[in-house]
């Protein structure tokens, strides 16, 4: 059956970076793109980027351009989404996601960043 | 970018019919995707492209398009159905974005 497993939840400081990873499973990785989906406490989900697994290629949302890098290892079917220049803003769920068309059929458990001052 | 507005909430009483509206100008061009996300949980595809139903999902979900609004429409609601509702949808440049939210109470 088709698995999305997140890293665990980090802590960090303001200025730091995290890297939560996403392993895949179940189907075959490079034939679909993973997105990375953010949830701050009480709010919306909001879209960061994409990655196709296949070719490596990548779009980022505007927002986060300059301090994201979602990466990928086909050896291994995990997805790596790097945030830079962590603030108090950045806490958050953090989602990886299976893309099927224009939207969205698998999802990860989730993983809970804290940025501390 | 394009911005996907929804009605922050959504009372009903089981058994009623619960709809959530998405408005989109882009809307008309792009096809709508539905999530479920119940407290400490992963969202969950309830509906894709604007009308298709996942399996797994019980029948009294079913989406609907005109114009440019989106509406996900629950018949027959049950205390289980209690969620915040997202939509999303996606540009022609790879852009995704998703709706306010709407949070589903269950009288």
């Amino acid at each position: 059956q088709v698995q999305l497993v997140q890293s665990g939840a980090e802590v960090k400081k303001s200025g730091a970076s995290v890297k939560v990873s996403c392993k895949a499973s179940g189907f075959t990785f490079t034939t679909y793109a993973i997105h990375w989906v953010r949830q701050a406490p009480g709010q919306r989900l909001e879209w960061m980027g994409w990655i196709y697994a296949g070719t490596g290629n990548t779009k980022y949302s505007q927002k986060f351009e300059g301090r994201l890098i979602v990466t990928r290892d086909t050896s291994t079917s995990i997805s790596y989404m790097e945030l830079s220049s962590l603030t108090s803003e950045d806490t958050s769920v953090y989602y990886c996601a299976r893309a099927i068309g224009d939207g969205y059929d698998y999802w990860g458990q989730g993983t809970l960043v804290t940025v501390s001052s | 970018s394009h911005e996907l507005t929804q009605p922050p909430s959504v009372s009903v009483s089981p058994g009623q019919t619960a709809r959530i509206t998405c408005s989109g100008d882009a809307l008309p061009k792009q096809n709508t995707y539905w999530y479920q996300q119940k407290p400490g949980q992963a969202p969950v595809s309830v509906m894709y492209t604007d009308t298709e139903r996942p399996s797994g999902i019980p029948e009294r979900f079913s989406g609907s398009k005109s114009g440019t609004t989106a509406t996900l429409t629950i018949s027959g609601v049950q205390a289980e159905d209690e969620a915040d509702y997202y939509c999303q949808s996606a540009d022609s440049y790879g852009i995704y974005v998703f709706g306010t939210g709407t949070k589903v109470t269950v009288l």
